[in-house]
């Protein structure tokens, strides 16, 4: 699975919408994004994954860039139970092969009121 | 709740007792996997299951642990003569294969290990 990168820390307005960077240059065509998101002490909680096109739901939006190097999600109106570790993960996919997730260090997010 | 339940959420236990997790995993989802986190890092994968397979074990995976899935549903994690490095949160994951794509693995709680 290709390597990501991302900022180890960053903070965000309350009320705003927060922009987090990944970037994973050396991403292959069939190769995901996925993003979670880990409140303290809590388990990891999925939060979206793509493939190129750009992806909506109800908790974030996240954007590819079209050469598949970089992401953001976007948290369209941060709250303070947004402050969490977010995780971006690339990975590919194999039917039945391991799927297993591999987590760097994540971004901590601060939600500052 | 129809989320992926781990018990116990907590353990204290002495250096060189076993201690035992249990993970209930989202009903009908066939694979399993166990990850371990320490402070400050994120999640690493420690071993896996499809069905009641276990199909891959991670290196981290030394030979005090043990991990099971008798009938393809729950599984347990078992650390014998735990070691104070073993002190961590556990957490499991569960997930169906997807048709074409990766399968999204949902998280339990954890189950958070100190070792004195």
């Amino acid at each position: 699975d290709a390597k990501t990168t991302q900022p180890p820390s960053m903070d965000c307005a309350e009320g705003r919408a927060a922009n987090l960077p990944c970037n994973h240059s050396t991403i292959s065509g069939n190769e995901y994004v996925y993003w979670y998101r880990q409140i303290h002490s809590q388990g990891p909680q999925y939060i979206i994954h793509g493939l190129k096109n750009n992806e909506t739901n109800e908790m974030a939006s996240l954007i590819i860039t079209e050469d598949r190097k970089s992401s953001t999600l976007i948290l369209p109106h941060a709250t303070l139970r947004d402050t969490a570790v977010y995780y971006c993960i690339v990975r590919g996919y194999t039917y039945y092969g391991n799927n297993r997730l591999a987590f760097g260090k994540g971004n901590q997010v601060v939600v500052i009121p | 709740d129809t989320g992926v339940s781990q018990d116990p959420r907590h353990k204290i236990t002495k250096r060189g007792q076993n201690v035992t997790f249990r993970c209930d995993p989202i009903s009908e989802h066939n694979r399993l996997y166990w990850y371990r986190q320490t402070l400050g890092q994120g999640p690493e994968f420690l071993t896996y299951f499809q069905n009641e397979a276990q199909l891959e074990k991670s290196r981290l995976l030394s030979d005090r642990f043990s991990a099971e899935r008798p009938k393809g549903s729950f599984s347990t994690l078992e650390i014998q003569r735990t070691e104070q490095g073993d002190s961590a949160m556990y957490l499991c994951a569960s997930s169906a294969p997807g048709t074409g794509r990766p399968e999204t693995q949902y998280f339990g709680p954890g189950t958070r290990l100190l070792v004195l």
